[in-house]
């Protein structure tokens, strides 16, 4: 299948600054794109998602923003704080995954 | 409501035994998925179940894993001979199809091969 590229693989800030995470795919026929969390020994659990169809959403701290063209979306969250830090992946549809950002937010 | 269970969470093995492992999926759920999941890395589809039909099996090594999903429930998983790169930890997961609904997965099972 299509891969999906994600970038950074480590991201650390500070507590209270953004981290945003950027996935790029390159199958036009993909219009739902999930972000996963996933905290270290537990299973991944969905966090926001957008489809195709729409080029933002944002659910409190966390926004993701999709651009059709380019073939990216991105995953923002502001205000960060110490329970944030975990592994946070990016999807095209359910089937295929990015590689992985390892979050770390340190005091 | 539980969500998707597995079991066994923790399975050590030696290379050359077999293994098997088994997902409930959350009731209703048509689809029903199983990933690898190595060390640092993103989930790799294994198989994808439409109800007890496998509709995407292209990424399963058909020469030592099988899988089946009888009366389009549970499912199991099975390694036959285990190798040594088969350590990793095994993810199933379930949605109402693939086209709509969230995806929801289990804890997962870690499986090591000596």
């Amino acid at each position: 299948g299509e891969n999906v590229e994600q970038h950074p693989s480590t991201l650390s800030v500070q507590e209270g600054d953004s981290a945003v995470i950027k996935c790029t795919y390159s199958d036009s026929a993909s219009n739902y794109f999930p972000w996963y969390k996933q905290e270290l020994g537990k299973r991944p659990q969905l966090i926001i998602d957008i489809r195709s169809n729409v080029g933002e959403k944002k659910d409190q701290r966390i926004a993701v923003t999709l651009n059709k063209t380019a073939k990216h979306f991105s995953l923002h969250i502001t205000e960060t704080q110490p329970e944030d830090s975990a592994v946070y992946f990016c999807a095209r549809g359910k089937l295929t995954f990015g590689t992985g950002t390892r979050l770390q937010v340190t005091l | 409501e539980a969500g998707v269970v597995q079991s066994p969470r923790y399975k050590i093995i030696e290379k050359k035994q077999p293994v098997a492992f088994w997902c409930n999926p959350i009731s209703g759920h048509n689809t029903l998925y199983w990933y690898l999941q190595n060390l640092g890395q993103g989930p790799e589809l294994l198989i994808r179940y439409e109800n007890e039909e496998a509709v995407d099996d292209s990424q399963l090594p058909k020469d030592r894993f099988s899988a089946e999903r009888l009366k389009g429930v549970d499912s199991t998983l099975k390694i036959q001979p285990a190798e040594l790169g088969d350590s990793a930890v095994y993810l199933c997961a379930s949605s109402l199809d693939l086209g709509s609904g969230e995806l929801f997965f289990g804890e997962g099972s870690r499986l090591t091969v000596l």
